[in-house]
């Protein structure tokens, strides 16, 4: 049973728009949420975290919200660029140890 | 990003050899991890080492022996591995407990044939 899920395997965005991915989690036990970027043959890349004390983190183009009664998380991004695009997956954790719990991946193409 | 190293980044073998993984994390970091992402599945954590202690071992097959002989440095060993066992393995490195990002190496893409 997936614990955290990215229910989109896909997404395609234009240029300069905003890019929005999704994810959800079951396990109200989760107080820390992370997104990773990854690129073909690389490992995963930290891009931004977001504490359950807070709903929303901001870093550059890069903004996580958080909504803990409904369970979901999301990372916007805005204005996409070609480079952004690669497989986002989301993490989740908690307790007091270090384990992170990961989703599928969203795969995000953005289109010149 | 060259902070966790892993080594070799491909390796094929044959269901009955012997071959290690490793990992080196130039970091400063405390806590160590092995993960497994197979294909069209999440990422998978598979052991948890902090200050060189084993603290997690999720479910793992005896099979998968890791070795943590101090915080800068992992070693998965690998012996009769099944076909299952094609996967790409991550390791990845924190500062230790609590909420702190992990960084992850680029892999070891594994072949069993």
């Amino acid at each position: 049973d997936q614990q955290v899920k990215q229910n989109s395997p896909s997404l395609s965005v234009q240029e300069g728009r905003i890019s929005i991915l999704n994810c959800d989690y079951t396990n109200s036990m989760f107080d820390y949420f992370l997104w990773y970027k990854k690129y073909p043959a690389e490992g995963p890349t930290f891009l931004i975290s977001i504490s359950s004390i807070k709903d929303k983190n901001e870093d550059g183009r890069f903004t996580v919200f958080l909504n803990k009664s409904a369970k979901h998380l999301s990372l916007h991004i805005v204005p996409s660029q070609p480079g952004d695009s690669a497989v986002y997956f989301c993490a989740a954790s908690g307790g007091a140890g270090n384990m992170l719990t990961f989703g599928g991946g969203t795969r995000l193409m953005v289109k010149p | 990003e060259t902070g966790v190293t892993q080594t070799p980044r491909h390796l094929v073998m044959g269901m009955t050899n012997k071959k290690s993984l490793k990992c080196e994390q130039h970091l400063g970091h405390n806590a160590m991890y092995w993960y497994k992402q197979s294909a069209k599945k999440p990422l998978e954590l598979m052991f948890v080492y902090n200050f060189k202690e084993q603290t997690e071992n999720n479910s793992v097959p005896s099979r998968f022996s890791p070795e943590c002989p101090n915080s800068s440095h992992l070693f998965l060993h690998l012996h009769t591995l099944q076909p299952e066992d094609s996967a790409l393995y991550l390791c990845a490195s924190s500062p230790g407990q609590g909420n702190q990002p992990q960084h992850f190496g680029d892999g070891t893409r594994l072949s069993i044939l």
